[in-house]
């Protein structure tokens, strides 16, 4: 069955501590992206990235940074975390552009920061 | 606008069909129309989609309209393992494939 995994379900930081939430998906695909989702607000777009090494921002991309150096892992970095980051950010893959062949997600990793 | 129109939220009872419909009134020629769905503390998982023609697979069925301005997702048979947030999006053509979501359609299934 093919996958996306996120190395952490959940993930308690302290404020001002440098984050980072790993991705890795075993799919070949293109494709990386990373959302966060909080209640009332949806699933907002933070970056993507459609290559190793190409990035690109997304909705908000404010207070955070990705880094992509393998096809298969995408990494969402937090410089300096605050407390409204405290979220659950989801990983999600896709051959070519996403919207001819869909997405593919992981479970989520539910941040909290004290 | 990237974002449909759903319900906020409907009803279906165990085993029977449930249709949700969805509205993307500003769709474009080439945007494709995906559905995903969100079970508690999961991440979504992909459903169907489509661009002009029904569309069927082992989950569900899309309907969509001969004037792709409105669709439909059909659950054959409801099952209480269906109930979830389910997201109609348009995947506008040229942005990478970037998905855009609203804030889909809650389905409750009574038994």
């Amino acid at each position: 069955d093919v996958k996306v995994t996120q190395s952490s379900r959940y993930l308690v930081k302290r404020t001002g501590e440098k984050v980072f939430l790993e991705c890795v998906q075993d799919m070949d695909h293109e494709n990386m992206f990373w959302y966060r989702q909080d209640p009332g607000l949806g699933l907002r777009l933070i970056y993507f990235s459609y290559d190793v090494k190409m990035k690109e921002k997304g909705d908000i991309p404010e207070g955070y940074s990705v880094s992509r150096e393998k096809k298969e892992r995408f990494s969402l970095i937090l410089e300096s975390a605050s407390t409204n980051q405290t979220s659950m950010y989801l990983c999600a893959s896709s051959f070519g552009t996403g919207r001819t062949y869909g997405y593919t997600f992981g479970s989520g990793t539910r941040l909290t920061v004290v | 606008d990237a974002k449909t129109t759903q319900p906020n939220s409907m009803e279906s009872n165990e085993e029977e069909p449930v249709h949700l419909p969805c509205n993307h009134s500003t769709i474009s020629g080439t945007d494709y129309i995906h559905w995903y769905r969100q079970l508690p503390s999961q991440g979504p998982e992909y459903v169907i989609h489509g661009l002009t023609s029904n569309v069927n697979n082992r989950m569900a069925s899309l309907a969509i309209a001969e004037d792709r301005k409105s669709s439909t997702l059909i659950l054959h048979r409801a099952t209480l393992r269906d109930a979830a947030v389910y997201y109609c999006i348009k995947a506008v053509g040229g942005s990478q494939g970037n998905l855009i979501f609203g804030k889909g359609t809650k389905l409750s299934v009574k038994p």
